[in-house]
């Protein structure tokens, strides 16, 4: 089976702009969850997708948006880009849904200037 | 609150010992998960071992064995016969309920260095 994959893999925005992520699950896997992933925050859980609909969120600001499409695939929104959004952005499927046991993809490295 | 703790943010062993890697957790919950992931400088997380609250025995999935000592609330991942590719960060995770969601916290990482 294909694992989770993400593109793009690197981005580099500037303050102000939006960006776009996207990830495709493994296949089977209705369930995808989100995270940042910082130096000093460490691994922060964005949302869960399960079959179209967002299950579980944490605690970010509505600039983190996301959805799922009927194929499961998921992308990620964030709007209004500023410093302090420079990430590694991490999605991961899961079979029986979050927290339970994930799959990831490799990240998306965003860089905001 | 829910907390999870990895006290050793780097770690060193050779070639072929065994290394354990610390993680205690803090809940007040009696059904809670503990898992443990690898992320090497690749930067995809790979999941290598999970310990439910209830789980009588420890966890074991090849050199992977998870400590699980609910008492202390430990939960120390134990990786025998390092290996040069064992070279990576090391998370340790929580779930527990909250509510009617589900929650998962993650530890901030050991990075471990196996030397030739």
């Amino acid at each position: 089976k294909a694992g989770v994959t993400q593109t793009p893999r690197y981005l580099i925005k500037t303050r102000g702009q939006q960006v776009t992520l996207s990830c495709s699950p493994i296949s089977g896997h209705r369930s995808v969850s989100w995270y940042q992933q910082t130096p000093g925050q460490g691994l922060q859980f964005l949302f869960e997708y399960f079959s179209e609909t967002q299950r579980n969120k944490g605690n970010f600001p509505g600039r983190f948006s996301g959805r799922q499409f009927s194929n499961s695939r998921s992308e990620m929104n964030v709007s209004t880009l500023e410093l302090g959004d420079s990430a590694l952005y991490l999605c991961a499927s899961s079979l029986e849904g979050f927290p339970d046991t994930q799959y990831f993809g490799p990240g998306t490295r965003l860089t905001v200037l | 609150a829910q907390k999870i703790t990895q006290t050793q943010p780097g770690m060193f062993v050779q070639e072929k010992e065994a290394v354990t890697l610390d993680c205690t957790y803090d809940t007040s919950d009696q059904s809670y998960g503990l898992f443990w992931y690898k992320q090497p400088s690749s930067g995809e997380m790979i999941f290598l071992i999970y310990q439910g609250s209830y789980d009588e025995q420890n966890a074991t999935e090849g050199r992977y064995s998870l400590n699980f000592q609910k008492a202390r609330k430990s939960a120390n991942l134990v990786i025998s016969a390092s290996q040069l590719g064992d070279s990576a960060m090391y998370f340790c995770a929580m779930s527990y309920n909250a509510g009617n969601n589900r929650k998962l916290i993650w530890g901030l990482g050991t990075s471990l260095a196996v030397n030739p």
